[in-house]
């Protein structure tokens, strides 16, 4: 079985901060992928980044970066001087060898001006 | 940019009734999913269909549900008979390939179903 566990439930910060969500999973596949997408309060969801299982070099693309740990099974991801338009609720996701995405709860960020 | 597409927004449907939710995958994606979140919970798996046929399905997908791709274009997900519960958000998603290709899936815009 595989799972999904973002600890934050909700994180408000002010605008330019810099804010980092938490995510561990856990499976028992060796390959497997990774995902952050976002659903702002229109309801959408947003693709954002992928990490697949065999490459733990940590990115970063704009204002997203990210921080995969295999040890710790922990896809952390990090927004740098937030703003406001990055109010929503984030979603890691895990896919593993089947064809399926395992959502985590959400984690509800509010970005203040 | 080619996107998911789902008809309607939103459906009001009395308890009882059947519904069918419409999505038009991207046109050269292979596999095709149905998620669901009910409002303020987290999104969960219904089922995933390729080639033709059920790939994976969750629990929640018992025998109230169904799914179909009637033409080369759309994807359905019937409710025979929907119940309260089943008011939700539902999403259809699609992605050109399996796992082991790193792609991700992309979203529709969603369908929320109310149950009255």
């Amino acid at each position: 079985a595989q799972k999904v566990t973002q600890a934050q439930t909700e994180i408000s910060v002010v605008e330019k901060e810099d804010v980092t969500l938490d995510c561990v999973y856990e499976t028992r596949d060796t390959t497997y992928y990774l995902f952050w997408y976002k659903q702002p309060p229109s309801g959408e969801l947003v693709f954002l980044i992928r990490r697949n299982s065999f490459d733990e070099q940590n990115e970063i693309s704009g204002r997203y970066s990210w921080n995969f740990q295999k040890s710790t099974s922990s896809f952390n991801f990090t927004i740098t001087a937030s703003q406001v338009v990055d109010s929503a609720v984030y979603f890691c996701v895990l896919n593993n060898a089947g064809n399926m995405l395992t959502f985590g709860g959400g984690t509800r960020l509010m970005v203040k001006p | 940019e080619p996107e998911v597409t789902q008809t309607p927004s939103h459906q009001v449907t009395q308890m009882g009734q059947e519904v069918i939710l419409r999505c038009v995958p991207i046109s050269n994606h292979l596999y095709f999913y149905w998620y669901r979140q009910i409002l303020g919970q987290k999104v969960e798996f219904l089922v995933s269909f390729y080639n033709n046929e059920i790939s994976e399905k969750s629990e929640i997908f018992d025998d109230q549900f169904s799914v179909e791709r009637p033409d080369g274009s759309n994807f359905t997900l019937k409710i025979r008979s929907t119940k309260l519960e089943d008011s939700a958000m539902y999403f259809c998603a699609s992605r050109p390939n399996r796992l082991g290709q790193n792609t991700e899936a992309f979203f529709g815009q969603g369908t929320r179903l109310t149950v009255v």
